[in-house]
């Protein structure tokens, strides 16, 4: 099993659709998750930290449940700017390194 | 916005060379880290540093990889034989808090020809 799984994509979708992510993990110790957006050939960018009780900024909205080791996140009303790839990531064996999934590409269609 | 700064942008060397990676982190943070991307293929953890030494490397830093923090304000990762494989995007990352609060540097492209 991959480290960290994501849905192959590409996802193509219309402005202002809402579009869904998700992630699984193989590592139950792994103590803290955050999705990250990467735009072609740039760096990674931090998008939002993953908490249990699930945590909403603006139009994204990210969910992590234990139990099933899966991470989730929801672009709501998405933009044309929003196209980029959307990576999610775990920390792994010790909070020092970060775990990273093979990324979901976004593509938002006016 | 504070930023981590990489030099060369991009690099071109010959197979068997050495070369050396720049960064100048984020001047109060503590912990530094070096990453990589193959093109086309997910990002992946070389080597974290703290206290002026390595904290955590993974099975790719091996002995032809070296890091070190030469005077309080730069971060270099250096290899010493470099292979074809080695060509990627290599990003520097800077953090105060552990994992939290990572900031990427915009990447040195190695090619190794």
């Amino acid at each position: 099993r991959k480290e960290v799984e994501q849905d192959p994509g590409p996802f193509n979708v219309p402005e202002g659709a809402t579009v869904a992510f998700n992630c699984t993990y193989s590592n139950s110790a792994s103590q803290s998750f955050f999705w990250y957006r990467q735009d072609c050939r740039k760096e990674p960018k931090l998008l939002m930290s993953v908490y249990s009780s699930g945590n909403e900024d603006g139009r994204f909205t990210a969910q992590l449940n234990r139990a099933s080791q899966y991470i989730s996140l929801l672009i709501r009303d998405s933009k044309l700017s929003d196209s980029a790839t959307y990576l999610c990531v775990v920390t792994g064996r010790s909070n020092y390194q970060l775990i990273w999934g093979a990324g979901t590409k976004l593509i938002i269609k006016p | 916005e504070p930023e981590v700064t990489q030099t060369p942008s991009h690099q071109v060397t010959q197979m068997g060379q050495e070369v050396i990676l720049r960064c100048v982190p984020i001047s109060n943070h503590l912990y530094f880290y070096w990453y990589r991307q193959i093109l086309g293929q997910k990002v992946e953890f070389l080597v974290s540093f703290y206290n002026n030494e390595i904290s955590e490397k993974s099975e790719i830093f091996d002995d032809q990889f070296s890091v070190e923090r030469p005077d309080g304000s730069n971060f270099t990762l250096k290899i010493r034989s470099t292979k074809l494989e080695d060509s990627a995007m290599y990003f520097c990352a800077s953090s105060e808090r552990g994992q939290y609060g990572y900031t990427f540097g915009s990447g040195t492209r190695l090619t190794v020809v």
